[in-house]
C-alpha cells in the first residue's frame, strides 16, 4: 500500500549485527501490526502498537510507535540467520477492522 | 486450533479456465478477509466479510473475481475466467471482531495460483 511506506526494500546483514526497519505513514495510525513471513509461506503476527510512544520486545526484536502515531520502527539486535524473512508493516488507518500493509522489507542475514 | 487452512496450496491453471480457492477460519472469529501478495503491487486486501457479510470489496480487481462466504466456517474466492496477471499468491485471514485488533490477523499459509 503506499499509504504505508517501509525502508528499506531490502537488507543484508552480518549475523550478530543489529538493524532496523521502518515503516511510515502521512496518517494518523490507530494500530500498527509487525509480521514476519518465510518465504512460500503464511505472514507470522510478531506484535502491535497502539499507543503514542509505546514500545514492545519480542526476544531480540523490539518495536516502537512514535508520538504521532505516524511512523514505527523495527530493531533486531544481534541478528541471527533466523531472523530472515519479509518483514511486513500492516495498519488500521480507519479504525474499522481493515488492515493495509506496507510492500515489506526483505532481510537476509549471512552467516 | 488447526488455525486458517486454506486449499489448494498450489494450483496451476490454464488461462480462461475457472479457479476457486477455499479457505476454513479460525472458529470462533467473524471476520474474514482475502489477500492478494505478488512482487509487483504487495498484499493488496480484495475483499472482507463480516458475520458471513461482505463488507468492503472495492479491492476485487474486476468483475472476473467472485467470493462468498456461505456460513462461518467456509468462504471461497473464484477467478472466472482466469488471467497469467492473476497468477500470484492468496491469503486468506481471519480474526475476531475487536477494535483495536490485538492480536492482528491470523494468516493462512496462502495458495499459490499460476496462470499459464
Amino acid at each position: 500500500s503506499q499509504e504505508l511506506e517501509q525502508s528499506p526494500q531490502s537488507l543484508i546483514v552480518q549475523e550478530g549485527k543489529n538493524l532496523t526497519i521502518n515503516c511510515t505513514s502521512s496518517k494518523t495510525l490507530y494500530g500498527l501490526y509487525w509480521y514476519k513471513q518465510k518465504y512460500g509461506e503464511g505472514l507470522i503476527f510478531l506484535m502491535m502498537l497502539q499507543k503514542g510512544g509505546e514500545e514492545k520486545s519480542h526476544e531480540k526484536i523490539t518495536a516502537k510507535l512514535d508520538e504521532k502515531k505516524q511512523q514505527s520502527s523495527l530493531h533486531i539486535t544481534a541478528s541471527q540467520p533466523s531472523h530472515a524473512g519479509i518483514y511486513l508493516c500492516g495498519a488500521d488507518m480507519e479504525y474499522g477492522n481493515k488492515l493495509v500493509f506496507g510492500a515489506g522489507t526483505i532481510l537476509r542475514v549471512k552467516s | 486450533d488447526a488455525g486458517v487452512i486454506q486449499s489448494p496450496r498450489h494450483e496451476v491453471t490454464e488461462m480462461g479456465q475457472e479457479v476457486t480457492l477455499r479457505c476454513k477460519p479460525i472458529s470462533g472469529h467473524n471476520s474474514l478477509f482475502w489477500y492478494r501478495q505478488t512482487m509487483m503491487r504487495g498484499l493488496e486486501l480484495l475483499i472482507y466479510f463480516n458475520n458471513n457479510v461482505p463488507i468492503d470489496d472495492s479491492g476485487m480487481p474486476e468483475d472476473r473475481f467472485s467470493a462468498k462466504m456461505p456460513n462461518a466456517s467456509f468462504s471461497t474466492l473464484k477467478i472466472q475466467p482466469s488471467e497469467p496477471r492473476d497468477s500470484a499468491v492468496y491469503f486468506c485471514a481471519s480474526s475476531w471482531d475487536r477494535l483495536p485488533l490485538m492480536n492482528g490477523y491470523t494468516f493462512g499459509s496462502g495458495t499459490r495460483l499460476t496462470v499459464v
